[in-house]
């Protein structure tokens, strides 16, 4: 079974500070990772995903997020935020070895950047 | 163009009554979900179908039905309403059962 960890349930930032969401996870097979984003009463939009190759994952909005398989983490970055990037971010995993393609979330961060 | 769109956006019903929530992909995607997120935004799967076939059926009551007519629909009909199936219910499809899901903009179930 895989388990999902988001080490912080709200993340307050100053416009133009970077800041980092943490993500960890659990799971006895290989996964693939993604990120989500959630803005106020919308639905969930991905962010970026780690499939295989390169640990370093860019992705919408300048985000990027590093695979580290040794720390099981997947922590996501943006060097500068805007006030746009306030929203739910949600960290998730998926094991190719399960069949139906059940996506496992982690509890959600709340960005909150104020200017 | 919509890629993932469910109907209705927002439903309050009462106790006990029946309703049902309609999704539709656009993206030729072989496989469909539902996600519950509760009010501490939490997200779970409920159901996962590929090319109309049940595949995941995580532990929700038979109150839940879902169907799917083809490979576009998936809908979710949800009999003898409880307080506690007031959520937001999210549709989302993907090309196969381990890839990237896209997520519908989500029907927000009030029960009074």
């Amino acid at each position: 079974a895989q388990s999902v960890t988001q080490l912080d349930s709200q993340v307050p930032v100053f416009e133009e500070a970077p800041v980092e969401l943490r993500c960890n996870y659990s799971s006895s097979v290989s996964v693939y990772l993604f990120w989500y984003v959630q803005y106020p009463n919308q639905g969930l939009q991905l962010l970026l995903k780690y499939l295989s190759g390169s640990t370093l994952v860019k992705g919408i909005n300048g985000f990027e997020a590093e695979f580290n398989k040794s720390q099981t983490s997947f922590h996501l970055r943006k060097p500068s935020v805007h006030i746009s990037d306030t929203a739910e971010y949600f960290c998730a995993v998926i094991s190719p070895y399960n069949p139906g393609g059940k996506l496992i979330f982690g509890q959600g961060t709340e960005l909150s950047v104020k200017p | 163009d919509t890629a993932v769109s469910q109907t209705p956006k927002y439903l309050v019903t009462q106790m006990g009554n029946d309703k049902s929530i309609k999704c539709e992909q656009n993206l030729g995607h072989d496989t469909m979900y539902w996600y519950k997120q509760d009010s501490k935004k939490f997200l779970k799967i409920m159901f996962s179908y590929n090319n109309k076939e049940l595949i995941i059926n995580e532990t929700v009551p038979n109150r839940f039905s879902p169907k799917s007519p083809d490979k576009a629909h998936l809908n979710l009909h949800i009999n003898s309403l409880e307080l506690g199936d007031s959520a937001v219910y999210f549709c989302a499809s993907s090309p196969s059962d381990f890839y990237e899901q896209y997520f519908g903009p989500g029907t927000r179930l009030t029960v009074t």
